[in-house]
């Protein structure tokens, strides 16, 4: 079955630093792979997602991740941490062969000035 | 274009007492879903529907029991519930299924005593 670790539970940066927040899948076939934000008190909204037509991809508000196969990962980073970037930060997977999509168990991003 | 809406946003309940919550999304998706989210846990499916007049479980649905007798509405009841049962309740919905961006509602925060 699909899956994905998401290696840290709270990550720390100063506002202007690299975010680097990690995720790691396991899956069978070729994933489509997404992360999703979640600011406080709300539902989650997408930030960017991968479908195999380019290992880079970009998302809003600055962010982008890259798909590598050989590492299995999909790592969110940000060139310069903002505080409205404080929130909480979701992994999923899916796969074709599953009509699901699998979150990850999220990482809490925190911006101090 | 209120996007997908959710009702109640707080309840609380004692251990027996029954409910439902309701999803709606004006956005003509066929496929809705319903999340639990726990702390550390990420978010867990707990029922799916791929159409009107259609559902399926997902992978916590026991305790719950779901309906989709109109395209834009996606009800989740709880018959007797449980303090296990406390969490937070996300409807999200989408065109194509799980490969495609989901758009969450806010969030029904349930208390069960």
């Amino acid at each position: 079955a699909q899956s994905v670790t998401q290696l840290g539970s709270h990550v720390s940066v100063s506002e202007g630093a690299l975010v680097l927040l990690r995720c790691n899948y396991s899956s069978s076939v070729p994933p489509y792979l997404f992360w999703y934000v979640q600011y406080p008190n709300q539902g989650l909204q997408l930030l960017l997602k991968y479908t195999s037509a380019a290992t880079l991809v970009k998302g809003i508000n600055g962010f982008e991740a890259e798909f590598k196969k050989s590492e299995t990962s999909f790592h969110l980073t940000k060139p310069s941490a903002h505080m409205s970037d404080a929130a909480e930060y979701f992994c999923a997977v899916m796969n074709t062969g599953f009509q699901k999509l699998v979150f990850g168990t999220g990482t809490r991003l925190l911006v101090s000035p | 274009n209120a996007g997908v809406t959710q009702t109640p946003k707080f309840r609380v309940l004692k251990t027996g007492q029954s409910m439902t919550l309701l999803c709606a999304q004006d956005m003509n998706h066929e496929y809705m879903y319903w999340y639990r989210q726990d702390p550390g846990m990420g978010l867990r499916l707990i029922h799916y529907s791929v159409g009107e007049g259609t559902t399926a479980k997902g992978e916590v649905p026991d305790g719950y029991n779901v309906s989709r007798l109109k395209k834009q509405n996606f009800l989740l009841g709880l018959e007797s519930a449980a303090p296990s049962q406390t969490s937070v309740y996300f409807c999200a919905s989408n065109y194509r299924g799980p490969t495609d961006t989901q758009y969450f509602g806010p969030g029904t925060r349930l208390t069960v005593l």
